[in-house]
Protein backbone atom coordinates (compact mmCIF):
# COMPACT_ATOMS: atom_id res chain seq x y z
CA UNK A 1 0.00 0.00 0.00
CA UNK A 2 0.86 3.83 -0.73
CA UNK A 3 0.68 5.93 2.03
CA UNK A 4 2.34 9.79 1.92
CA UNK A 5 2.93 12.11 4.67
CA UNK A 6 3.47 15.92 4.93
CA UNK A 7 5.47 16.70 8.28
CA UNK A 8 4.08 20.05 8.32
CA UNK A 9 0.47 20.95 8.12
CA UNK A 10 1.47 24.77 8.04
CA UNK A 11 4.37 26.79 7.39
CA UNK A 12 5.10 30.48 7.64
CA UNK A 13 7.79 32.16 5.92
CA UNK A 14 8.99 35.70 4.89
CA UNK A 15 8.88 37.26 1.32
CA UNK A 16 12.25 36.70 -0.59
CA UNK A 17 13.43 33.51 1.91
CA UNK A 18 13.18 30.06 1.08
CA UNK A 19 10.63 27.78 1.18
CA UNK A 20 10.95 24.20 2.23
CA UNK A 21 7.74 21.67 2.61
CA UNK A 22 8.78 18.39 3.24
CA UNK A 23 7.28 15.03 2.65
CA UNK A 24 7.94 11.23 3.70
CA UNK A 25 6.37 8.46 1.39
CA UNK A 26 5.96 4.49 1.68
CA UNK A 27 5.35 2.35 -1.49
CA UNK A 28 6.04 -1.42 -2.39
CA UNK A 29 6.61 -0.49 -6.13
CA UNK A 30 8.96 1.78 -7.47
CA UNK A 31 6.29 5.16 -6.95
CA UNK A 32 5.87 8.17 -8.85
CA UNK A 33 5.58 11.62 -7.01
CA UNK A 34 3.83 14.96 -7.24
CA UNK A 35 3.40 18.02 -5.76
CA UNK A 36 -0.09 20.05 -6.35
CA UNK A 37 -0.51 23.42 -5.35
CA UNK A 38 -4.54 24.42 -4.42
CA UNK A 39 -4.99 28.53 -4.44
CA UNK A 40 -8.26 29.47 -2.66
CA UNK A 41 -11.31 28.85 -4.92
CA UNK A 42 -9.06 27.16 -7.36
CA UNK A 43 -8.22 23.74 -8.70
CA UNK A 44 -5.03 21.51 -8.09
CA UNK A 45 -2.66 22.66 -10.30
CA UNK A 46 0.46 20.31 -11.12
CA UNK A 47 3.77 21.69 -9.79
CA UNK A 48 6.07 19.11 -10.60
CA UNK A 49 6.24 15.33 -10.97
CA UNK A 50 9.27 12.55 -10.15
CA UNK A 51 8.59 9.35 -12.80
CA UNK A 52 12.33 7.81 -12.10
CA UNK A 53 14.24 9.64 -13.98
CA UNK A 54 16.39 12.48 -12.49
CA UNK A 55 16.31 12.65 -8.84
CA UNK A 56 16.08 16.88 -8.68
CA UNK A 57 13.00 18.04 -10.78
CA UNK A 58 12.14 21.44 -11.36
CA UNK A 59 8.40 22.76 -11.88
CA UNK A 60 7.10 25.73 -12.28
CA UNK A 61 7.26 29.00 -10.76
CA UNK A 62 10.80 28.31 -9.61
CA UNK A 63 9.97 25.33 -7.46
CA UNK A 64 11.85 21.76 -7.57
CA UNK A 65 11.69 18.84 -5.40
CA UNK A 66 14.99 16.11 -5.00
CA UNK A 67 13.79 12.42 -4.66
CA UNK A 68 15.64 10.67 -2.33
CA UNK A 69 15.04 6.89 -2.16
CA UNK A 70 17.11 6.12 1.02
CA UNK A 71 15.33 8.53 3.28
CA UNK A 72 12.18 7.89 1.81
CA UNK A 73 11.90 11.70 0.70
CA UNK A 74 10.75 14.03 -1.54
CA UNK A 75 10.70 17.51 -0.25
CA UNK A 76 9.85 20.99 -1.95
CA UNK A 77 11.87 23.45 -2.06
CA UNK A 78 12.27 27.28 -3.60
CA UNK A 79 15.30 29.45 -2.83
CA UNK A 80 12.85 32.62 -2.33
CA UNK A 81 9.37 33.11 -1.80
CA UNK A 82 6.84 35.30 -3.05
CA UNK A 83 3.61 36.57 -1.63
CA UNK A 84 1.90 34.48 -4.50
CA UNK A 85 3.14 31.23 -3.34
CA UNK A 86 1.07 31.47 -0.46
CA UNK A 87 -1.29 28.53 -0.93
CA UNK A 88 -2.12 24.73 -0.10
CA UNK A 89 0.45 22.09 -1.26
CA UNK A 90 0.11 18.40 -1.48
CA UNK A 91 2.67 15.93 -1.84
CA UNK A 92 1.24 12.73 -3.93
CA UNK A 93 2.21 9.26 -4.75
CA UNK A 94 1.01 6.90 -7.16
CA UNK A 95 1.98 3.54 -8.21
CA UNK A 96 1.22 3.35 -11.74
CA UNK A 97 3.36 0.74 -12.34
CA UNK A 98 0.92 -1.40 -10.69
CA UNK A 99 -1.89 -0.80 -12.96
CA UNK A 100 -2.90 0.91 -10.12
CA UNK A 101 -4.11 4.81 -11.33
CA UNK A 102 -5.27 6.39 -7.89
CA UNK A 103 -3.26 9.23 -6.71
CA UNK A 104 -3.18 8.96 -2.72
CA UNK A 105 -2.60 12.44 -1.23
CA UNK A 106 -0.79 14.06 1.74
CA UNK A 107 -3.07 15.70 4.25
CA UNK A 108 -1.31 19.17 2.65
CA UNK A 109 0.94 21.91 3.86
CA UNK A 110 -1.04 25.28 4.00
CA UNK A 111 2.37 28.03 3.36
CA UNK A 112 2.25 31.88 4.61
CA UNK A 113 4.24 33.90 3.32
CA UNK A 114 4.44 37.21 5.34
CA UNK A 115 5.45 40.58 3.40
CA UNK B 1 -13.13 22.22 -23.70
CA UNK B 2 -9.90 23.99 -22.10
CA UNK B 3 -10.30 21.55 -18.89
CA UNK B 4 -12.23 20.35 -16.54
CA UNK B 5 -15.39 21.16 -16.08
CA UNK B 6 -18.10 20.42 -12.85
CA UNK B 7 -21.18 21.24 -12.30
CA UNK B 8 -22.73 22.75 -10.50
CA UNK B 9 -20.13 24.42 -8.68
CA UNK B 10 -22.37 24.25 -5.17
CA UNK B 11 -25.04 21.73 -4.41
CA UNK B 12 -27.08 22.22 -0.94
CA UNK B 13 -29.14 19.22 -0.31
CA UNK B 14 -31.27 17.84 2.14
CA UNK B 15 -30.21 14.81 4.17
CA UNK B 16 -31.60 11.95 2.41
CA UNK B 17 -32.33 13.44 -0.59
CA UNK B 18 -30.63 11.73 -3.88
CA UNK B 19 -27.87 14.21 -5.84
CA UNK B 20 -25.84 13.94 -9.71
CA UNK B 21 -22.65 15.96 -9.96
CA UNK B 22 -21.42 16.26 -13.70
CA UNK B 23 -17.41 16.34 -14.65
CA UNK B 24 -16.94 16.96 -18.54
CA UNK B 25 -13.13 15.76 -18.52
CA UNK B 26 -11.03 17.17 -21.26
CA UNK B 27 -11.38 16.59 -24.94
CA UNK B 28 -9.37 13.39 -25.20
CA UNK B 29 -8.66 12.15 -22.10
CA UNK B 30 -9.40 8.47 -21.27
CA UNK B 31 -8.76 8.54 -18.26
CA UNK B 32 -11.86 10.02 -15.29
CA UNK B 33 -11.27 10.49 -12.04
CA UNK B 34 -13.51 10.97 -8.43
CA UNK B 35 -11.95 12.50 -5.58
CA UNK B 36 -13.81 13.73 -2.04
CA UNK B 37 -12.40 16.60 -0.36
CA UNK B 38 -13.00 17.27 3.38
CA UNK B 39 -12.62 20.55 5.10
CA UNK B 40 -8.72 20.60 5.62
CA UNK B 41 -8.10 17.24 3.94
CA UNK B 42 -6.36 15.94 1.45
CA UNK B 43 -8.27 14.71 -1.31
CA UNK B 44 -9.99 10.86 -0.90
CA UNK B 45 -9.78 8.74 -3.98
CA UNK B 46 -13.23 7.19 -4.68
CA UNK B 47 -13.62 5.80 -8.44
CA UNK B 48 -11.45 6.01 -11.50
CA UNK B 49 -12.81 5.17 -15.46
CA UNK B 50 -10.60 3.90 -18.02
CA UNK B 51 -13.04 4.63 -20.71
CA UNK B 52 -16.76 3.43 -20.20
CA UNK B 53 -15.91 0.83 -17.52
CA UNK B 54 -15.01 1.68 -13.84
CA UNK B 55 -11.26 0.24 -13.55
CA UNK B 56 -11.31 0.73 -9.69
CA UNK B 57 -13.82 1.66 -7.46
CA UNK B 58 -12.14 1.16 -4.16
CA UNK B 59 -12.58 4.38 -2.48
CA UNK B 60 -16.08 4.57 -2.96
CA UNK B 61 -17.46 4.62 0.46
CA UNK B 62 -20.35 2.48 0.35
CA UNK B 63 -22.95 1.62 -1.45
CA UNK B 64 -25.15 4.77 -1.76
CA UNK B 65 -22.34 6.04 -3.99
CA UNK B 66 -22.20 5.08 -7.39
CA UNK B 67 -20.75 6.73 -10.94
CA UNK B 68 -21.13 6.07 -14.50
CA UNK B 69 -19.49 7.24 -17.85
CA UNK B 70 -21.69 5.53 -20.30
CA UNK B 71 -19.81 6.70 -23.68
CA UNK B 72 -16.75 7.74 -22.27
CA UNK B 73 -16.36 11.33 -21.77
CA UNK B 74 -18.93 12.71 -19.09
CA UNK B 75 -19.36 11.20 -16.04
CA UNK B 76 -21.60 11.29 -13.23
CA UNK B 77 -21.68 10.72 -9.58
CA UNK B 78 -24.75 9.65 -7.97
CA UNK B 79 -25.08 9.48 -4.11
CA UNK B 80 -28.74 7.95 -2.55
CA UNK B 81 -30.14 9.18 0.62
CA UNK B 82 -27.06 11.51 1.14
CA UNK B 83 -25.89 12.24 4.96
CA UNK B 84 -24.25 15.25 7.20
CA UNK B 85 -21.07 13.65 6.68
CA UNK B 86 -20.96 13.33 2.69
CA UNK B 87 -20.47 17.09 2.41
CA UNK B 88 -17.13 17.55 0.83
CA UNK B 89 -15.55 19.09 -2.36
CA UNK B 90 -16.05 16.72 -4.86
CA UNK B 91 -13.59 17.16 -7.43
CA UNK B 92 -13.13 15.49 -10.68
CA UNK B 93 -9.81 14.87 -12.89
CA UNK B 94 -8.91 13.24 -16.40
CA UNK B 95 -5.93 12.39 -17.75
CA UNK B 96 -4.18 11.09 -20.99
CA UNK B 97 -4.04 7.55 -22.04
CA UNK B 98 -0.67 6.29 -20.43
CA UNK B 99 1.62 5.77 -17.27
CA UNK B 100 3.17 8.62 -15.43
CA UNK B 101 0.89 11.25 -16.81
CA UNK B 102 -0.56 14.24 -14.81
CA UNK B 103 -3.95 14.50 -13.79
CA UNK B 104 -5.97 17.54 -14.68
CA UNK B 105 -8.77 18.94 -11.98
CA UNK B 106 -11.51 20.64 -12.17
CA UNK B 107 -12.65 23.13 -10.00
CA UNK B 108 -14.88 20.58 -7.99
CA UNK B 109 -18.59 20.49 -6.62
CA UNK B 110 -18.73 22.00 -2.70
CA UNK B 111 -22.02 20.04 -1.66
CA UNK B 112 -23.59 20.66 1.40
CA UNK B 113 -25.63 18.44 2.98
CA UNK B 114 -28.56 20.09 5.65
Amino acid sequence: AQSVTQLDSHVSVSEGTPVLLRCNYSSSYSPSLFWYVQHPNKGLQLLLKYTSAATLVKGINGFEAEFKKSETSFHLTKPSAHMSDAAEYFCVVSEVDTGRRALTFGSGTRLQVQP
Amino acid sequence: GAGVSQTPSNKVTEKGKYVELRCDPISGHTALYWYRQSLGQGPEFLIYFQGTGAADDSGLPNDRFFAVRPEGSVSTLKIQRTERGDSAVYLCASSPLGSNTEAFFGQGTRLTVV
